[in-house]
């Protein structure tokens, strides 16, 4: 079964700390993706990757940055951390344009 | 631009009710849509998808969806909700890139 695993569920980090989402998937699908959830937001795409070794920036990038090293990894970087990206992750992975996007659970990240 | 449009924010409807949930788009040619659905602290998980033939596609536990290329809609129908079904509801059309345009999200409340 396809499958999308975010770690960690859970992160508190303090204001100016770097933090790494992390997120793996078993599905051999090329193309990966980073959105944030906020109420009255829905899903933003924050960085998007068609492979490994490609990251392209999404609709709200600023403060955020993304490394795909291999098909099955995807991180989500952000070097200085800020309240404003307290947020849940959702990172999510698709094998074309018409084909089911897999997410994973989400990790909430707390900024303070 | 590519849009989609999810105009009710929360839908509540009493169990055993019938649903629909509106979608509507603005896309040109004709787009993959999708209906998701995020039941809570989950991430989110493919109802259904059309993208040609019959404009009637049916999905996962009792759900359907239309599309309608006048109208640009895709509604979300359900003909006797359970108490199950109440989660947050996405439509979302696919746009270049191999990105998805998502709607805002409607949160399905089922009163006892």
């Amino acid at each position: 079964e396809a499958a999308v695993t975010q770690s960690p569920r859970n992160k508190v980090a303090v204001t100016g700390g770097k933090v790494t989402l992390s997120c793996n998937q078993t599905n051999n699908h090329n193309n990966m993706y980073w959105y944030r959830q906020d109420t009255g937001h829905g899903l933003r795409l924050i960085h998007y990757s068609y492979g490994a070794g490609s990251t392209e920036k999404g609709d709200i990038p600023d403060g955020y940055k993304a490394s795909r090293p291999s098909q099955e990894n995807f991180s989500l970087i952000l070097e200085l951390a800020t309240p404003s990206q307290t947020s849940v992750y959702f990172c999510a992975s698709g094998g074309g344009v018409n084909t089911e996007v897999f997410f994973g659970k989400g990790t909430r990240l707390t900024v303070v | 631009a590519q849009s989609v449009t999810q105009p009710d924010a929360r839908v509540t409807v009493s169990e055993g009710a019938s649903l629909q949930l509106r979608c509507k788009y603005s896309y040109s040619g004709t787009p993959y849509l999708f209906w998701y659905v995020q039941y809570q602290r989950q991430g989110l998980q493919l109802l259904l998808k059309y993208y040609s033939g019959d404009p009637v596609v049916q999905g996962v536990n009792g759900f359907e969806a239309e599309f309608s290329k006048s109208d640009s809609s895709f509604h979300l129908r359900k003909a006797s909700v359970h108490w199950s079904d109440s989660a947050v509801y996405f439509c979302a059309a696919s746009g270049s890139n191999y990105q998805l345009i998502w709607g805002s999200g409607t949160k399905l409340i089922i009163k006892p």
